[in-house]
């Protein structure tokens, strides 16, 4: 039944170490989603997938980067994760541009040492 | 820019109702989302509006006013599990994809 899906739920990895995690969906769904979550505060958009086109945000680091490599999945690339950079990071589908919710994965909670 | 406002913190004893005002300044509208997180989870859908009014699902109601750029939600007969917190995110006018910008959220702590 699940259908936005995030492994790992929990991710530890030391300072400049690389990590990826992982978003897949079986809606279907055009749009893909990465946010930040820290705690105690709001979803931060970092990027968005529209089909295979990207759209980063201004103010998201060149730490961070993403591939969707077909419909269902979608990475999030942390090239050399800072401790700043320890937070929940959601992934969220939309069918598409109109009055359309946005659904979230569990998340994964990454802690840098 | 985008800045949307609700409370820190509220509580409620259980079986009351209690009421999360979202304001926004936002440099487009196209919608407005009320989400509910409960702790280390993730966001679930409550509700949509786009049009001025009350939307009505069960014991959860939103309103909204673009004029005001208000919007509220309402928690009738307020049970334990709801505890949790309350986002507000206003979608903006963009070509592709559906982009949301959240409030900090409300956190709901509902007493026995």
């Amino acid at each position: 039944d699940a259908m936005v899906i995030q492994n790992p739920r929990y991710q530890v990895t030391q300072f400049g170490k690389p990590v990826t995690l992982s978003c897949s969906q079986t809606l279907n769904h055009n749009v893909m989603y990465w946010y930040q979550q820290k705690s105690s505060q709001a979803p931060k958009l970092l990027f968005h997938y529209y089909d295979k086109d990207f759209n980063n945000e201004a103010d998201t680091p060149d730490n961070f980067q993403s591939r969707r490599p077909n419909t269902s999945f979608c990475f999030l690339d942390i090239r050399s994760p800072g401790l700043g950079d320890a937070a929940m990071y959601l992934c969220a589908t939309s069918r598409g541009a109109g009055r359309e919710a946005q659904y979230f994965g569990p998340g994964t909670r990454l802690t840098v040492l | 820019g985008q800045n949307i406002d609700q409370p820190t913190e509220m509580t409620a004893t259980e079986g009351a109702i209690v009421q999360i005002n979202c304001t926004y300044q936002t440099s487009g509208f196209n919608g407005l989302f009320w989400y509910q997180q409960h702790a280390g989870e993730a966001p679930t859908f409550l509700s949509y509006n786009v049009l001025d009014g009350l939307e009505e699902k069960g014991r959860f109601s939103s309103f909204l006013s673009r004029s005001k750029g208000y919007s509220y939600l309402l928690l009738k007969e307020l049970q334990m599990k709801d505890s949790a917190s309350y986002l507000c995110a206003v979608r903006d006018e963009i070509a592709a994809g559906n982009k949301l910008t959240f409030g900090g959220g409300t956190r709901v702590l509902v007493k026995p």
